[in-house]
């Protein structure tokens, strides 16, 4: 049982769309990472976010964990075809941090 | 500063062998945790060394076991394995000490056991 819940599963859009990803859980993370993963690869960390209500911005990318520190969002304006790839959240139980839980993913492609 | 490497890269293994997979965490890290991702699934967390001791199992066998050396460095071994094993695993080395430590993943070793 995945106590993160990844939704969608799967993102078909054509080039320029928005997207958001949602990442949900019954349980209080002291963490909430968001990776990228492309095939043969492994994940590669686009942001932490660690305060309830805090919201990140990476160029077109805007994370966002929930006041609970329960759920956390992705967005993403104006996708690329560089954007495809598998993208997770995992939260962490203890301050460092170390030991993740992932979600089941969601798995995006963005068509010129 | 080297990246993490996993070796080997990809793995075929019958029902009932064993495997060792290793890895080389990054340069100064002294955490190594492992992961196992199933085709289409997110990773799941196996354990964690650190400072060659056990820090944290997930809801694994004991069938899966590991190790790590005083260079960091850590095995993934796997005992009479079984179809359901067959997956991408992945290390991943961090350097604990603040409150979101970043892990720093390997390319993994995709395992298939027929």
């Amino acid at each position: 049982t995945q106590l993160l819940e990844q939704s969608p599963q799967f993102l078909s859009i054509q080039e320029g769309e928005n997207l958001t990803v949602y990442c949900n859980s019954s349980s209080v993370f002291s963490s909430l990472q968001w990776y990228r993963q492309e095939p043969g690869e492994g994940p590669v960390l686009l942001v932490t976010v660690v305060t309830g209500g805090e919201v990140k911005k990476l160029k077109r990318l805007t994370f966002q964990f929930g006041d609970a520190r329960k759920d956390s969002s992705l967005h993403i304006t104006a996708a690329q075809p560089g954007d495809t790839g598998l993208y997770l959240c995992a939260g962490a139980r203890d301050n460092a941090g170390n030991m993740l839980t992932f979600g089941g993913g969601t798995r995006l492609m963005v068509k010129p | 500063e080297t990246g993490v490497t996993q070796s080997p890269t990809h793995l075929i293994k019958t029902r009932g062998q064993q495997v060792t997979l290793r890895c080389s965490s990054q340069s100064g890290h002294n955490t190594v945790s492992w992961y196992q991702q199933a085709l289409g699934q997110g990773p799941q967390f196996i354990f964690q060394y650190y400072r060659e001791e056990e820090n944290g199992r997930g809801n694994f066998p004991p069938r899966f076991s590991g190790l790590q050396f005083p260079n960091y460095s850590s095995e993934l071994n796997v005992n009479a394995l079984e179809l359901d094993d067959s997956a991408l695993y992945l290390c991943a080395s961090s350097l604990p000490g603040g409150r979101s430590d970043t892990q720093y993943f390997g390319p993994g070793t995709r395992l298939t056991v027929l």
